[in-house]
């Protein structure tokens, strides 16, 4: 699977916007972006995924760059409840294989201030 | 629309009992993933289930640990002559469809042995 790398922890404050990175340099043509985040004491919580276009949901906003090589999750007011740490995980979209697995990483710990 | 449901939220269990891990889908999702987190660890995947069927359980402990998914009721993980290092959070899956669709967690069973 390609790999995937984030900062290990990031801060912000409440009502900033966040833009949380991933680095992906060896992402293939049919590799999607998803991002998860896990709230203390929670399961993972889906939040949003995109392939070559910028995305928007309710949640976020996925930004990915032209060559696909990177990509940023954008919380555009981050509150309190934002908290929690923030998985970047390519899926390959191809047929066949074990694109259902999730693969974890380390992800990037958002602490918000208030 | 109830999310991913998992029972019991806290199991503990002494050395050599068994653990029965359970989790119902959310309503129209056939396709059931087992994850597992070690104290300070990631999420790994375990197995993948559509009902009666295994369908990849690569991340399965090839000793002590099963599961199921039948036609009827939940999926079940079972864990038979728990050890200590047993011990983790459990999450449980849900998607509609196979292949790169998000995943839908439970809260988690946290499993302790003593």
């Amino acid at each position: 699977d390609a790999k995937t790398t984030q900062p290990n922890s990031m801060e912000s404050n409440e009502e900033e916007p966040v833009h949380l990175p991933c680095n992906h340099s060896t992402i293939s043509g049919t590799d999607y972006i998803h991002w998860y985040r896990q709230l203390p004491s929670q399961g993972p919580e889906y939040v949003i995924h995109g392939l070559t276009s910028n995305v928007n949901n309710r949640m976020a906003s996925l930004a990915i760059a032209e060559d696909r090589k990177s990509s940023t999750l954008i919380l555009h007011r981050a509150t309190l409840r934002d908290a929690a740490v923030y998985y970047c995980i390519l899926r390959d979209g191809g047929s066949g294989g074990s694109n259902y697995k999730l693969t974890f990483g380390k992800g990037t710990l958002l602490t918000v201030n208030p | 629309n109830a999310g991913v449901m998992q029972n019991p939220r806290h199991l503990v269990r002494r050395r050599g009992q068994e653990a029965r891990l359970r989790c119902s889908p959310m309503k129209g999702h056939s396709h059931v993933y087992w994850y597992r987190q070690l104290p300070e660890e990631g999420l790994k995947f375990m197995v993948y289930l559509q009902k009666e069927n295994i369908i990849d359980e690569s991340g399965m402990p090839k000793e002590r640990f099963s599961a199921e998914f039948p036609k009827e009721g939940p999926s079940i993980l079972r864990i038979q002559q728990v050890v200590r290092g047993d011990s983790a959070a459990y999450f449980c899956a849900s998607s509609r469809r196979q292949g790169t669709y998000e995943q839908y967690f439970g809260p988690g069973t946290r499993l302790t042995v003593t």
